[in-house]
């Protein structure tokens, strides 16, 4: 199965609203990165955070990860038309080897 | 710095047939991952390499192998194509130091569109 699951799995949002994904996870992390991308195209690293921090912000973004509740979630504010596409999370395990997965995604759709 | 780049971007290939798919990282990037997407499995971790080891695998076949060359650019080869096979091969590259695996921020490339038919 895989170490990260985003909720909701679809999220439809006017232009200006905030938008806030979830992603959980099973196993001790090492780090967790979210991605976004554009329909069928590659991915685009938005945020990585360790597993020792809390909170971090990147422009419009902002993540939070709880170790404790194995989950971190994704804000984006003021969103716009352009950031519709698909957000994964993705872990780092702490063992050196196999554990680097991407979760599902969460599909957003930013509605002008 | 130019992006990760991945030759062809659309493959059409036969059940049976063998493909190859390339992949050039960012300059100075080390490490190279490869991905496999599909709609029903979502993104799943193909393999990495380093310095021209794979030093790590996910659960693949041995139809799905890969190699690197001594400029860092990757090869993925798949045999005997499985129309199961029909995917976006995405390959990424990082930065990496030490003996860390693909923990660092990864650069995606555009990806390879295949096709089994």
């Amino acid at each position: 199965s895989q170490q990260g699951e985003e909720d909701p799995q679809a999220l439809s949002i006017q232009e200006g609203e905030n938008a806030t994904m979830n992603c959980s996870y099973k196993t001790s992390i090492n780090n967790l990165q979210w991605y976004r991308q554009n329909s069928g195209r590659g991915l685009v690293h938005l945020i990585l955070i360790r597993s020792n921090e809390r909170e971090k912000h990147s422009g419009r973004l902002r993540v939070t990860l709880d170790t404790s509740k194995k989950s971190s979630s994704l804000l984006i504010t003021a969103s716009r038309a352009a950031d519709t596409a698909s957000y994964f999370c993705a872990t780092a395990s702490d063992n050196y080897g196999q554990n680097f997965v991407f979760g599902p995604g969460t599909r957003l759709s930013v509605l002008p | 710095k130019a992006g990760v780049t991945q030759t062809p971007r659309y493959l059409i290939k036969t059940r049976g047939q063998q493909v190859t798919l390339s992949c050039s990282p960012i300059s100075g990037h080390r490490s190279v991952s490869w991905y496999q997407q599909t709609p029903g499995q979502g993104l799943q971790f193909l393999f990495e390499y380093f310095s021209e080891t794979q030093r790590n695998k996910g659960n693949f076949p041995g139809r799905f192998s890969g190699r690197q060359f001594s400029n860092s650019r990757s090869e993925m080869n798949v045999s005997t194509l499985e129309l199961g096979d029909s995917a976006l091969y995405l390959c990424a590259s990082s930065v990496n130091s030490g003996t860390s695996g693909p923990y660092n921020e990864q650069f995606f490339g555009p990806g390879t569109r295949l096709t089994v038919l």
